[in-house]
């Protein structure tokens, strides 16, 4: 199956700190990737949808300036937390899409997730 | 009000036993109904998908969507151990899709 990689897998930051997480597609091209966020006992949230190529999609309330977005490739994207705070602190999961699908089927295209990077600022 | 509600549980049930995680949906627009499954700090995985209404069977677990109510359901059958995990239900409006709106993720522990 499609395996997608997060590095790291978890980092501890001081606050006004950067920090960089990457997300590859280890054994499948995706021209896009999507980036989430998810608060503990808390569902995904989306943050941005990351096209290969282009500029990031970001969703209401998701500072574009803070959490900077590149898909320089098709197997990899990066998420930069610019000057991080306490508040930034969270699981943060990618996601890569695989092949379009069977529409006579049914089947949706597919978000391979990665094991995601958990982010504490202190 | 939220687009997907879920219960976020925890719920707790005895190995054997049959689970039944649902969610309900406020978009009548949503055509692609997905169940994750998610174990302590990892990524979702997908379990199930299913278009627009009916059953979907694969082995022990079963999918169901009912549009009429905008209800989706999830069941288990011979639960054991290996599937405690927290489940998230997530929906897309079309194929292509950009986006899955996910519900809030149920945690359940299959008791041995």
């Amino acid at each position: 199956g499609a395996v997608v990689s997060q590095h790291p897998s978890r980092v501890i930051c001081k606050s006004g700190t950067s920090v960089k997480i990457e997300c590859r597609s280890l054994d499948f091209q995706a021209t896009t990737m999507f980036w989430y966020r998810q608060f503990p006992k808390q569902s995904l949230m989306l943050m941005a949808t990351s096209n290969e190529g282009s500029k990031a999609t970001y969703e209401q309330g998701v500072e574009k300036d803070k959490f900077l977005i590149n898909h320089a490739s098709l197997t990899l994207s990066t998420l930069t937390v610019t000057s991080a705070h306490p508040e930034d602190s969270s699981f943060y999961i990618c996601s890569a899409r695989g092949d379009g699908g069977d529409e006579e089927r049914g089947s949706p295209d597919t978000q391979y997730f990665g094991p995601g990077t958990r982010l504490t600022v202190l | 009000q939220k687009e997907v509600e879920q219960d976020p549980g925890p719920l707790s049930v005895p190995e054997g036993a049959i689970v039944s995680l649902n969610c309900t949906y406020s978009n009548s627009a949503f055509q692609y109904f997905m169940w994750y499954r998610q174990y302590s700090r990892k990524g979702p995985e997908l379990l199930m998908y299913t278009y627009s209404s009916g059953n979907k069977e694969d082995g022990r677990f079963t999918a169901q969507v009912d549009k009429s109510s905008k209800y989706i359901s999830l069941f288990i059958r011979d639960s054991q151990p290996s599937d405690s995990a927290t489940y998230l239900c997530a929906m897309s409006l079309f194929q292509g899709a950009q986006k899955l709106v996910f519900g809030q993720g149920t945690r359940l522990t299959i008791n041995p």
